[in-house]
């Protein structure tokens, strides 16, 4: 079945960086866009930016801009998502989600299982 | 920036339906999809592209979008229903989120 396996929970201090992965399975790889979209704790959900596995292409929300690098392994069928220069606001529920068109077209239809990140001195 | 507004709860009585409104300029010239979270869970889409239903979602959930306004329809409302939901559309390459309605079911 078509399934997103996210990475483990991960705790920085301020200042590092963490790199969470999200493993896809059951579907073609190449043939859908990934999100990644974060949730603080008691908030709402927000967009981080895209990625096209098919060439690496990728787009990131303007809060994220110079902080954030979405890569993909086309070999594992794996993408993934850096946060860099890492702060408690950034602590957070991460997830990735599939989606079939770069345009808005299609909902996010398939959704990794959340990866925790806390940020604590 | 584009916004999207929900209001912060929705109570609907056992039976009943309930009405989640996302407002935002112009919605109705916008693709919108709806997510319902249940705690501790990830998303989960029910509508998409305005008003169709992924595989799977009950047909008690619809959707609607004109001027100013989409709507989130769930009629029969059932105990499971209850949960977090999230308008969402695609909006000068960013895609953005509504402030999310909590719905409780009485």
């Amino acid at each position: 079945q078509v399934q997103l396996v996210q990475s483990g929970a991960e705790v920085k201090k301020p200042g590092a960086s963490v790199k969470v992965s999200c493993k896809a399975s059951g579907y073609t790889f190449t043939s859908y866009y990934m999100h990644w979209v974060r949730q603080a704790p008691g908030q709402g959900l927000e967009w981080m930016g895209i990625i096209n596995p098919s060439g690496g292409s990728t787009s990131y929300a303007q809060k994220f801009q110079g902080r954030v690098t979405m890569t993909r392994d086309t070999s594992t069928s794996t993408v993934y998502m850096e946060l860099s220069s890492l702060r408690s606001e950034d602590t957070a529920v991460y997830y990735c989600a599939r989606v079939g068109d770069w345009g808005g077209r299609n909902g996010m239809d398939v959704w990794g299982q959340g990866t925790t990140v806390t940020v604590s001195s | 920036s584009y916004e999207l507004t929900q209001p912060l709860s929705v109570s609907v009585a056992l039976g009943q339906t309930a009405r989640i409104t996302c407002g935002g300029n112009n919605i109705g010239s916008k693709n919108v999809h709806w997510y319902q979270q249940k705690p501790g869970q990830a998303p989960v889409l029910v509508i998409y592209r305005d008003s169709n239903r992924p595989s799977g979602i009950p047909e008690r959930f619809s959707g609607s979008n004109s001027g100013n306004t989409a709507t989130l329809t769930i009629s029969r409302a059932q105990a499971g229903d209850e949960a977090d939901y999230y308008c969402q559309v695609w909006d000068s390459s960013t895609y953005v989120f509504g402030t999310g309605t909590k719905v409780t079911v009485l």
